[in-house]
């Protein structure tokens, strides 16, 4: 069952803006991460972000999370044409077993 | 290097011909997962496996059987593919399940004709 839902579904901005997608989701969740894509490559794991936690950076990601609006952002900095890929929220929840359910993703072009 | 190994990385086969799709991981990890993913649906988990031994249905079980026999091996077993079962299909493993990252294999594209 999908839970998390990424918006908007296609990002296009020019190299060194900044890109947010956002992530809403239904049920209370444990925590909330995010992973890119590389066109038809495997997930590869971008940050975890805890219920109890309201931000935090990894170089120039920065992700906040907002559990009274069961929302999250995902915010790169001074994007460069490598970033282009797809990103997907997945979230963590159920009772006694934290399934990860993921959404249907971002696609993000950054044109050089 | 940590690594989460599927194999093949792309696989024809005609309807009804039984296959297997092996993905293997040297993380030590206790949690493997199978999902697929097609366009506009997203990544559906197939089957998991908390540990050897253990394993249980994820959204779209239907078509698929799952064993693991060992804690690095998670293959995942079509014995009567139709298709609508081609997909993308990637294994991904984490030390546990939930609240820590996942590592994807890079994915096995099938095709059932």
């Amino acid at each position: 069952s999908q839970q998390g839902e990424e918006d908007p579904q296609a990002l296009s901005i020019q190299e060194g803006e900044n890109a947010t997608m956002n992530c809403s989701y239904k049920t209370s969740i444990n925590n909330l991460q995010w992973y890119r894509q590389n066109s038809g490559r495997g997930l590869v794991h971008l940050i975890l972000i805890r219920s109890n936690e309201r931000e935090k950076h990894s170089g120039r990601l920065r992700v906040t999370l907002d559990t009274s609006k069961k929302s999250s952002s995902l915010l790169i900095t001074a994007s460069r044409a490598a970033d282009t890929a797809s990103y997907f929220c997945a979230t963590a929840s159920g009772a006694g077993s934290y399934q990860l359910t993921f959404g249907k993703g971002t696609k993000l072009s950054v044109i050089p | 290097e940590a690594q989460v190994t599927q194999n093949p990385r792309y696989l024809i086969t005609v309807t009804g011909k039984k296959l297997t799709v092996t993905c293997s991981q040297n993380m030590n990890h206790e949690y493997m997962s199978w999902y697929r993913q097609d366009p506009g649906l997203g990544l559906r988990q197939i089957y998991y496996s908390m540990n050897v031994e253990v394993t249980d249905k994820g959204d779209v079980p239907e078509g698929y059987k799952v064993s693991r026999k060992e804690k690095r091996n998670f293959p995942l077993i079509l014995e009567s593919p139709s298709p609508n079962q081609t997909s993308l299909y990637f294994c991904a493993s984490s030390l546990t399940q939930g609240f820590s990252p996942l590592h994807f294999g890079n994915g096995t594209r099938l095709t059932v004709t």
